[in-house]
């Protein structure tokens, strides 16, 4: 069965330093990838997303992910965190060979700390 | 373009009752799809319309329901409620279903 692991469920940062969410899933083919983030009572915005290509892709707010296939693995990376990026990060995973649906992990939590 | 809009935002509902959440996806998605988001469980798969048709389904009790109308919008309803059903619920759209998923601000539910 398809699965999305996030395997830290909170992480501390200080402001200026560098940041690394750790994502893994389990899908039998290249999924397409996702990182949404979520503010407090707030829906999820798009990060970034992979279906194919640069294994490198560029997102917004200074983000960017790395696909790694022999790793299943898509961690999101800030060189710089800022205060506002506080918030909630969730991976997810999008199945086009198994009914287009989209499985998410259970988050990881950011705080910063000044 | 307008993003996804749910109505209500925000909901106070007792056991027993039934609720009807309604979400608009962006101009142009026909695929919509719905998420219970609760501390506990995180994001769960509810369900996905396309073109008016259920097309995926979660694992969710019979209790939960939806639809999609002509014009892409679609309703959400959940019948007898349980203190377990408060949560947020999210919708998102997209153009097919497969590609990145627009989220609206979700609908906040309490079951007194």
């Amino acid at each position: 069965a398809q699965s999305v692991t996030q395997p830290d469920i909170h992480i501390t940062v200080s402001e200026g330093a560098s940041l690394e969410l750790r994502c893994n899933y389990s899908y039998g083919a290249t999924p397409y990838l996702f990182w949404y983030v979520q503010s407090p009572g707030q829906g999820l915005q798009l990060l970034l997303k992979y279906f194919s290509g640069d294994t490198l892709v560029q997102g917004i707010k200074g983000f960017e992910a790395e696909f790694k296939r022999s790793q299943s693995s898509f961690n999101l990376r800030k060189p710089s965190v800022h205060w506002s990026d506080a918030a909630e990060y969730f991976c997810a995973v999008g199945t086009p060979n198994t009914g287009n649906q989209f499985y998410f992990g259970t988050g990881t939590s950011l705080t910063v700390i000044p | 373009k307008a993003g996804v809009t749910q109505t209500p935002r925000y909901l106070i509902k007792t056991r027993g009752q039934q609720v009807t959440l309604s979400c608009s996806p962006i101009s142009g998605h026909r695929s919509v799809s719905w998420y219970q988001q609760t501390p506990g469980q995180g994001l769960q798969f509810l369900f996905e319309y396309f073109s008016e048709t259920q097309r995926n389904k979660g694992n969710f009790p019979g209790r939960f329901s939806g639809r999609q109308f002509s014009n892409s919008r679609s309703e959400m309803n959940v019948s007898t409620l349980e203190l377990g059903d408060s949560a947020l619920y999210l919708c998102a759209s997209s153009n097919t279903g497969l590609e990145t998923q627009y989220f609206g601000p979700g609908t906040r539910l309490l079951v007194l």
